[in-house]
Formats: C-alpha cells, sequence, structure tokens
C-alpha cells in the first residue's frame, strides 16, 4: 500500500538555525500539506501546497516557513531560523483533488523536532 | 469551519465492538465525513470517510445518520492495538484538516 514517508525521524538544533523536514508524498498525489502538533496539543494545519503554490496557509505559517517542491517526489518544510516554540512534530500529508471522492488526505509518520 | 463534537474519552472491552460517535450538528450538503486515528507518537491514520451512506472497510464501519448531522465508527472487534485517539472531520473541498480534540479510546485487556 502507498505510503507517505517523512526523513528525518528526529532532529535536534539549536535556536536560530535553520531546518529542512522532507516528505516523499503517494507518487499520483498533487496536493500536498504541512501540519504540526506541540506535544499534548492538537494537530495544527500550516499549509497546503498544490501546482508549486501555496493554496492555503494559516496564521502560524509565518515569514520564518517556506515550501518547496524542489523536484518530482519530494517536498519540503523550511524553518529559516528556529524558535523553542517550534518544537513539534511535524507532519507532511498528500491527497488527491480536495473536493472529490480523491480528496482523503495521507499522513506521514512526522518528524520530531526539538528546539534547543 | 464546520465543527464536531466527540467525548474525550471511552473504554472497551478486548474483543468487543465499540461505536464511537460524532456530533457534527453544523454539517453542509457537500462535507465528508473522515475519521482517523492517532496511535503515540505516530501520524494520523486514515480510518474510513463517507458522504452520506454507510461505508464498511477493512478496518471500521461507519453509520451515518438520515440526517447527517451525526455518525458512528464503529470497530467491530476492538484490539489493544485500537488504543488511540481517535478524530472525526468534515471536509468540503477544502485545503485544511481541523483536527479537535478527538476521543481517546482505552482498550481493556
Amino acid at each position: 500500500e502507498p505510503e507517505v514517508t517523512q526523513t528525518p525521524s528526529h532532529q535536534v538544533t539549536q535556536m536560530g538555525q535553520e531546518v529542512i523536514l522532507r516528505c516523499v508524498p503517494i507518487s499520483n498525489h498533487l496536493y500536498f500539506y504541512w501540519y504540526r502538533q506541540i506535544l499534548g496539543q492538537k494537530v495544527e494545519f500550516l499549509v497546503s501546497f498544490y501546482n508549486n503554490e501555496i493554496s492555503e496557509k494559516s496564521e502560524i505559517f509565518d515569514d520564518q516557513f517556506s515550501v518547496e517542491r524542489p523536484d518530482g517526489s519530494n517536498f519540503t518544510l523550511k524553518i529559516r531560523s528556529t524558535k523553542l516554540e517550534d518544537s513539534a512534530m511535524y507532519f507532511c500529508a498528500s491527497s488527491g483533488r480536495p473536493g472529490t471522492t480523491q480528496e482523503t488526505q495521507y499522513f506521514g509518520p512526522g518528524t520530531r523536532l526539538l528546539v534547543l | 469551519d464546520a465543527k464536531t463534537t466527540q467525548p474525550n474519552s471511552m473504554e472497551s472491552n478486548e474483543e468487543e465492538p465499540v461505536h464511537l460517535p460524532c456530533n457534527h450538528s453544523t454539517i453542509s450538503g457537500t462535507d465528508y465525513i473522515h475519521w482517523y486515528r492517532q496511535l503515540p507518537s505516530q501520524g494520523p491514520e486514515y480510518v474510513i470517510h463517507g458522504l452520506t451512506s454507510n461505508v464498511n472497510n477493512r478496518m471500521a464501519s461507519l453509520a451515518i445518520a438520515e440526517d447527517r448531522k451525526s455518525s458512528t465508527l464503529i470497530l467491530h472487534r476492538a484490539t489493544l492495538r485500537d488504543a488511540a485517539v481517535y478524530y472525526c472531520i468534515l471536509t468540503s473541498g477544502t485545503y485544511k484538516y481541523i483536527f479537535g480534540t478527538g476521543t481517546r479510546l482505552k482498550v481493556l485487556a
């Protein structure tokens, strides 16, 4: 069964450093998403991406965040200058077209980011 | 954004059926009802979804009320591996899924 994969599984970084989280979506999906979950809290939407453009983003997704699809398979989330409060699990998801029977989002296992 | 209401927690004995309820009284005609579950330290896992009719798959069944204002996820025989947080989410052509606090299911051996 196809699945979304994410690397690394864990990342420890110093405050102020840049991190790049990577995701390989399901191969025939064209809609991509990032969510995060701070320990003990809800899963929160960050951003959605389609056709090399951001479709929707939340207020969490400020100028420190960016997303990119550098090649035909990977989808990345970059945090330019990490803060302590960026420590969380970050989940990537992918789907077919929203509003259709293919809209179900499939999530990856997550990257646990710890900012020291 | 459409809202769903779920009990904070439920318990079940192993090998018994579990009915997880979800209320969504403000559902619109185009909203799909999606269920996900999240095991500790893992990503949300798709369980099942439906629009109007009841649905079955290898993991669970989804019973949707006739007025669509509520739904029930049915696990036919709970196992210890089913212990997780279960989320009911309404989607309607939107990009973002809004996760609530879900129902924490505890399965007793």
